[in-house]
């Protein structure tokens, strides 16, 4: 079945660094879901790419969907402590959604 | 919108009693999931239905948990016995099918711990 690999798993950065998680696939992808899920909290929905090539930006937040439709990448610049949570992205398949492992951003004291 | 709602919010059992998890997607959403978070296994997909038609179990662990859709507005998991490899956040989401956009709403889940 369909799997998409998400790395890293985890990422320590000091306040104010800049943070990103990527996703891949081994075949080609219709389209490509983000979400964040705030520690205690449930999953949140943030954007879908579905265009080769595609960029879009929410704020601080630029999404990628890679020229072969194969690869996702997520980068926060500037991060701030609102923005700890893990990250995680999600693949349309046959109706239902395949997730990566998510990405777990962690801010340094 | 309420959104999906989910309860209880949070329960604790003894090991081989039974627990019902009760959902109710957003209203006019054609599609409903059960989700299982745990921090060893991340988001595991249990179950999901479409116009309230079971259309994948596949992830659903054992004859133990079983899951149903009656209505449009409610739906429920089962887990009996339960057994304390059970514990873990219980998510319900839904979406509305189309073409090219589908994304999912979860609900604030169940967190059960069985003892």
């Amino acid at each position: 079945g369909q799997q998409v690999m998400q790395i890293p798993q985890y990422q320590h950065v000091q306040e104010g660094e800049d943070f990103t998680t990527y996703c891949n696939s081994s075949t080609t992808l219709s389209n490509i879901q983000w979400y964040k899920q705030r520690p205690g909290g449930h999953p949140v929905f943030l954007i879908q790419l579905v265009k080769s090539g595609e960029v879009k930006k929410q704020k601080r937040l630029t999404f990628q969907f890679g020229e072969a439709k194969k690869n996702s990448s997520l980068h926060i610049t500037a991060t701030q402590t609102t923005d700890v949570g893990t990250y995680f992205c999600a693949v349309d398949s046959n109706y239902q959604l395949i997730w990566g492992a998510g990405t777990k951003l962690i801010i340094k004291p | 919108d309420a959104g999906v709602i989910q309860s209880p919010r949070h329960e604790v059992t003894e090991m081989g009693q039974e627990v019902t998890l009760r959902c109710k997607p957003i209203s006019g959403h054609n599609s409903l999931f059960w989700y299982r978070q745990t921090m060893m296994r991340g988001l595991e997909l249990l179950i999901y239905f479409n116009n309230n038609v079971p259309i994948d179990d596949s992830g659903m662990p054992e004859d133990r948990f079983s899951a149903k859709m009656p209505n449009a507005s409610f739906s429920t998991l089962k887990i009996q016995p339960s057994e304390p490899r059970d514990s873990a956040v219980y998510f319900c989401a839904s979406s509305y099918r189309r073409e090219i956009t589908n994304e999912q709403f979860f609900g604030p889940g169940t967190r059960l711990t069985v003892l």
